[in-house]
């Protein structure tokens, strides 16, 4: 069954510094991967995918991630975090061409000033 | 284009009711997944609807059920509402999720609270 986890249920960075929220998945077959980030009483937000090609996957606001295959993570990343970057962000996987998507459990994501 | 919108953005019940909710995705989007979201158990995927038949469901007891109308609009409905349903619900649409690289885009979701 294929899954999704995300090992740290909060990250704190200083505003200005690069910032990484981790993310690594189960799959059989080729993985379709996602990120999303959902800000306080608001609906998800898509960020980016993997689907196949490069490993390194530019998305909106400046997110970036790289997805490692022998390492099964596909990692969340930005150069410079702003405070307003601050949220929930969770990582998810389709299970399958016609699947659901499952999501990790996400990671509160504190940018501070 | 107008985003997914999702009806009533609140709602409070109380045990042993039931409840509709509604969901209009972004137009053209023929596919729509519904989640439950609470803090203790994450986005879990309740089903998804493709041209008005279920085409996948998670691991819910039959009290949750929805439908898919022919210009995409989607209900879900739970019938003798517990405390645990409390959550929000989030409604999302894609183009066509059978083509595994299509995101999904979100509603800003259903508060239900269960008294």
């Amino acid at each position: 069954a294929q899954s999704v986890a995300q090992p740290e249920d909060q990250v704190n960075v200083a505003e200005g510094n690069p910032l990484t929220v981790k993310c690594t998945y189960s799959v059989s077959g080729n993985p379709y991967l996602f990120w999303y980030v959902q800000y306080p009483n608001r609906g998800l937000q898509f960020l980016l995918k993997y689907i196949t090609g490069d490993n390194l996957v530019k998305g909106s606001y400046g997110f970036e991630a790289e997805f490692n295959k022998s390492q099964t993570s596909f990692h969340l990343k930005k150069p410079s975090a702003l405070v307003s970057d601050s949220a929930l962000y969770f990582c998810a996987v389709r299970d399958g061409v016609r699947g659901k998507l499952i999501f990790g459990q996400g990671t509160t994501l504190q940018v501070k000033p | 284009k107008a985003g997914v919108t999702q009806t009533p953005r609140y709602l409070i019940k109380t045990r042993g009711q039931q409840v509709t909710l509604s969901c209009s995705p972004i137009s053209g989007h023929r596919s729509v997944s519904w989640y439950q979201q609470t803090p203790g158990q994450g986005l879990q995927f309740l089903f998804e609807y493709f041209s008005e038949t279920q085409r996948n469901k998670g691991n819910f007891p039959g009290r949750f059920s929805g439908r898919q109308f022919s210009n995409s609009r989607s209900e879900m409905n739970v019938s003798t509402l517990e405390l645990g349903d409390s959550a929000l619900y989030l409604c999302a649409s894609s183009l066509d999720q059978g083509a595994g690289g299509n995101e999904q885009f979100f509603g800003p979701g259903t508060r239900l609270t269960v008294l």
